[in-house]
């Protein structure tokens, strides 16, 4: 069935530095890629999108990556901020649901 | 603006008991959607609306759960005869419609003793 991993598990970094995210999905119909933050006890929050006809996005300090031929997609994080510390999600859609990752639980260091 | 709303935020119940959690999605959205998180599946999708037409139930675990959505807005999502491996938190989410970029509510959090 469809099915989106997701790597690393955790991950901890030092305040400025980066942070990469990636995520391999398997139903070669999806065509749109969200990315959620999740604080704890709060819903997850959109914070950057792709659909497949673009290779590349970028939101400030946030740029999400695509190679639909291998079908992998990968957040990045640069210059990464104590408030940037949650728990991220990717996910992948074909239809109207969304299959998510299992999350990367991202603690920035002060 | 107002985002989704759900209530309650948490709810404590006796196995066995039935169990009805809301949604009010935002202003304007026509699509809703309900997920699962729980410690052992990640986020699962649940169901989903469309406007008028007929729900995608496909995610749905058993014919315990069901879910209405009234006048295209508020949606009830019930769980008949609670059963322990029901605790999870359960997610709303809207968009403005089908294949658009969804909205999560903070979710209801259902603990079965």
């Amino acid at each position: 069935g469809e099915n989106v991993e997701q790597h690393p598990s955790t991950l901890s970094v030092q305040e400025g530095d980066s942070a990469v995210i990636k995520c391999t999905y398997s139903d070669s119909a999806s065509n749109y890629f969200p990315w959620y933050k999740q604080e704890l006890g709060k819903g997850p929050q959109l914070i950057i999108d792709i659909r497949s006809n673009v290779g590349e996005k970028k939101d400030q300090r946030i740029a999400v990556t695509l190679n639909k031929t291998a079908k992998h997609f990968s957040l990045h994080i640069t210059e990464t901020q104590p408030e940037d510390s949650a728990v991220y999600f990717c996910a992948a859609s074909a239809t109207n649901k969304l299959i998510f990752g299992t999350g990367t639980l991202l603690a920035v260091q002060p | 603006g107002a985002g989704v709303s759900q209530s309650p935020s948490n709810k404590v119940t006796e196995k066995g008991k039935d169990v009805e959690l809301r949604c009010d999605p935002i202003s304007g959205h026509t699509a809703l959607y309900w997920y699962r998180q729980s410690l052992g599946q990640g986020l699962e999708f649940l169901i989903y609306f469309q406007g008028n037409s007929a729900p995608d139930k496909s995610g749905l675990p058993s014919d315990r759960f069901s879910a209405e959505r009234t006048g295209g807005s508020v949606s009830t999502l019930t769980i008949q005869r609670t059963q322990q491996e029901d605790s999870a938190v359960y997610l709303c989410a809207s968009s403005l419609r089908r294949a658009q970029p969804q909205h999560f509510g903070d979710g209801t959090r259902l603990s079965i003793l």
